[in-house]
């Protein structure tokens, strides 16, 4: 079954601590990307990636980082989380032409 | 920030009613996509249209776009309680994607 698998689904943690938060596709998607969601203002994008090695900022990068060694992979990094990084995220990937995001199911991110 | 607005932010209708929801954005596009999301859930594709194209059908989805105006509609006909789901527009500039605020419509049976 085509799918993006995000982990972990819920995840509370605490200020300072790094997390990583995994998403993997298996469509042998090019494009990947990741997204918060905050009540009221939607989805932004924080990272995506084009292809192995090639990652860019998105609206909103500030304190996070990714990585994208391998196709199928593209995990999210918080060195240093802070409470305002407290939101729903979800991976999305799609072919280089960008008609149709496939999202993971979303990780439920607490930081105390 | 490039994000585009949805109106209305929420929208309650009964069982067998249309429901129309707006959406403005901000670049130009190469086409413009429509999301529906579930309580919390991961985002499902339901359509794309074309910046060349002025409407577009599927199933009970019609979606309308005036790329003089920068807005589109989705329209949903004959909703159903299993309509009920939050749906955002999207579009992308420079491969960044961009996404609307959001429309919550409650279909009640």
């Amino acid at each position: 079954e085509a799918q993006v698998t995000q982990n972990p689904r819920y995840l509370i943690t605490v200020t300072g601590k790094k997390l990583t938060v995994t998403c993997s596709q298996n469509m042998n998607h090019e494009y990947m990307s990741w997204y918060r969601q905050d009540p009221g203002l939607g989805l932004r994008q924080i990272y995506y990636s084009m292809n192995v090695e090639v990652t860019d900022k998105g609206d909103v990068p500030e304190g996070y980082k990714v990585s994208r060694k391998e196709k199928r992979n593209f995990p999210l990094i918080l060195e240093s989380p802070s409470p305002n990084q407290t939101s729903l995220y979800f991976c999305a990937s799609s072919t280089r032409g960008l008609e149709k995001l496939f999202f993971g199911s979303g990780t439920q991110l607490s930081v105390l | 920030s490039q994000q585009g607005e949805e109106d209305p932010q929420a929208l309650s209708i009964q069982e067998g009613e249309n429901a129309t929801m707006n959406c403005s954005y901000k670049t130009s596009i190469n086409n413009l996509q429509w999301y529906r999301q579930n309580s919390g859930r991961g985002l499902v594709h339901l359509i794309l249209i074309r910046s060349n194209e002025r409407e577009k059908h599927s199933g009970r989805l019609r979606v309308t776009l005036d790329t003089s105006k920068k807005s589109s509609s989705l329209l949903i006909t004959a909703s159903r309680a299993a309509d009920t789901a939050s749906y955002f527009c999207a579009n992308y500039n420079f491969n960044k994607f961009y996404f609307g605020s959001g429309t919550k419509l409650n279909v009640k049976p």
